[in-house]
């Protein structure tokens, strides 16, 4: 079982539409949760993190952890083209320190 | 403008060949981090540095060397050691207290030895 999990899509959902990106963890001590969006070519970009259960939102984005599913998500509402990337999840914790430990990401394509 | 900068953002290497790849923040961060991603593949650590002077081996360290000499700098040399050295290599940083967790990265360095 790998320690971080996301689908690798791609997820197609047309302009407009609320994406729903979703990320499993092994380690029950994770302690930190990210969001990371990379567009082709380029690298990661920090675009949510949070550290308690429940819904933080920022914008457009909304991040939601449940720390007894070890699962947490990622909502984009109102999807734009330009949202079309690459999204990572990185946990901290599963192995102490401030480590980060990532998943393979999942593909959004966000279509006209 | 406050960030993270590496240098080049294309290299080619014959094989057999050491590297070193820069980074350079002025973030004022304590930890670095470099990584490697593959085509496919999640971001793996290589190496990871907490505070000057001294540093870690991440998951995939061999074939690898960093030094941390200055707060601002990690710099990562590529060994011939390195059976598969052609990625995308990332560097990044981070605070020590408050938000010690998120990491900022830098553009990263495309790698390709023939």
């Amino acid at each position: 079982q790998k320690e971080v999990e996301q689908n690798s899509g791609p997820l197609s959902v047309p302009e407009g539409a609320i994406a729903s990106l979703n990320c499993t963890y092994s380690d029950r001590g994770s302690q930190s949760f990210f969001w990371y969006r990379q567009y082709s070519g380029k690298s990661p970009e920090l675009i949510m993190s949070i550290y308690s259960n429940g819904d933080k939102e920022d914008g457009r984005f909304t991040a939601q952890l449940n720390k007894a599913s070890q699962y947490v998500s990622l909502l984009i509402r109102d999807s734009q083209p330009s949202d079309s990337a690459t999204y990572l999840c990185a946990v901290s914790g599963l192995r102490g320190g401030n480590k980060l430990t990532f998943g393979t990401g999942t593909q959004l394509k966000v279509e006209l | 403008d406050g960030g993270i900068t590496q240098s080049p953002k294309y290299l080619f290497r014959k094989e057999g060949q050491n590297v070193t790849l820069s980074c350079e923040q002025n973030l004022n961060h304590d930890a670095m981090y470099w990584y490697r991603q593959d085509p496919g593949q999640g971001l793996r650590l290589i190496y990871y540095s907490q505070i000057v002077n001294d540093f870690q081996k991440g998951d995939i360290a061999e074939g690898y060397s960093v030094s941390r000499e200055k707060k601002e700098s990690f710099p990562l040399t590529v060994t011939s050691a390195q059976k598969n050295p052609t990625a995308f290599y990332l560097c990044a940083s981070s605070d020590r207290e408050g938000k010690a967790y998120e990491q900022y990265f830098g553009p990263g360095t495309r790698l390709t030895v023939t």
